[in-house]
């Protein structure tokens, strides 16, 4: 069965520490992946999508098909990067939804 | 419009009632997307459209559970006779095609139902 998983509910760095929020995923199929982040009192929006291969507010994250895993990492957290994050895969195909994992809230303090 | 609109953006509603959620997609996007956020939970899949037709319910929790798109835009998703479980934030988003293959779905506000 598809799924994602995001094994911290919470993960708490201070202001300038490397963070990596993890993301492993179950998909026979060819995966496409991405991430969602969630400000406070804001809507759920994309940051960054595997095939684009691209830095978005210092964040990047590789596919590794081998490890099924797809971690979102940034070397220098700052106070505004602080937001629920969501992992999520497209199932393509006629299906087409986002499986989303549970979540995880990142704190990042001053 | 500017984004995907929801409303009501919050609903308090007895236990037994009926409640209908309105989506208005991003003009132009054809497909459309109702998910549920709970408490821990995460969000939950519910439905799916293309256009008016809806090629994947899986979602849906129970029968009492329906939604239903007219024209290609407007969404209502309705929960009958409404239990204490059903209390979360209901998303609706939209993408101009399908997700996946680049095309990026975007988020509503959300609908937050409170069932008491």
């Amino acid at each position: 069965a598809q799924r994602v998983t995001q094994p911290e509910k919470l993960l708490s760095v201070f202001k300038g520490a490397p963070v990596e929020l993890k993301c492993n995923y179950s998909y026979s199929g060819s995966p496409e992946l991405f991430w969602y982040v969630q400000y406070s009192r804001q809507r759920l929006q994309l940051l960054l999508r595997h095939i684009s291969r691209e830095s978005i507010k210092g964040f990047t994250a590789d596919l590794n098909k081998g490890e099924t895993s797809f971690h979102l990492k940034k070397p220098f957290a700052q106070e505004e990067d602080s937001a629920m994050y969501y992992c999520a895969l497209s199932l393509g195909g006629s299906q087409g939804n986002l499986i989303f994992g549970k979540g995880t809230k990142l704190s990042v303090k001053p | 419009g500017a984004g995907v609109s929801q409303s009501p953006s919050n609903k308090v509603t007895e236990k037994g009632k009926d409640v209908e959620l309105r989506c208005d997609p991003i003009s132009g996007h054809t497909a459309l997307y109702w998910y549920r956020q709970s408490l821990g939970q995460g969000l939950e899949f519910l439905i799916y459209f293309q256009g008016n037709s809806a090629p994947d319910k899986s979602g849906l929790p129970s029968d009492r559970f329906s939604a239903e798109r007219t024209g290609g835009s407007v969404s209502t998703l309705t929960i009958q006779r409404t239990q204490q479980e059903d209390s979360a934030v209901y998303l609706c988003a939209s993408s101009l095609m399908r997700s996946g293959y680049g095309n990026t779905i975007y988020f509503g506000e959300g609908s937050w139902l409170t069932v008491v």
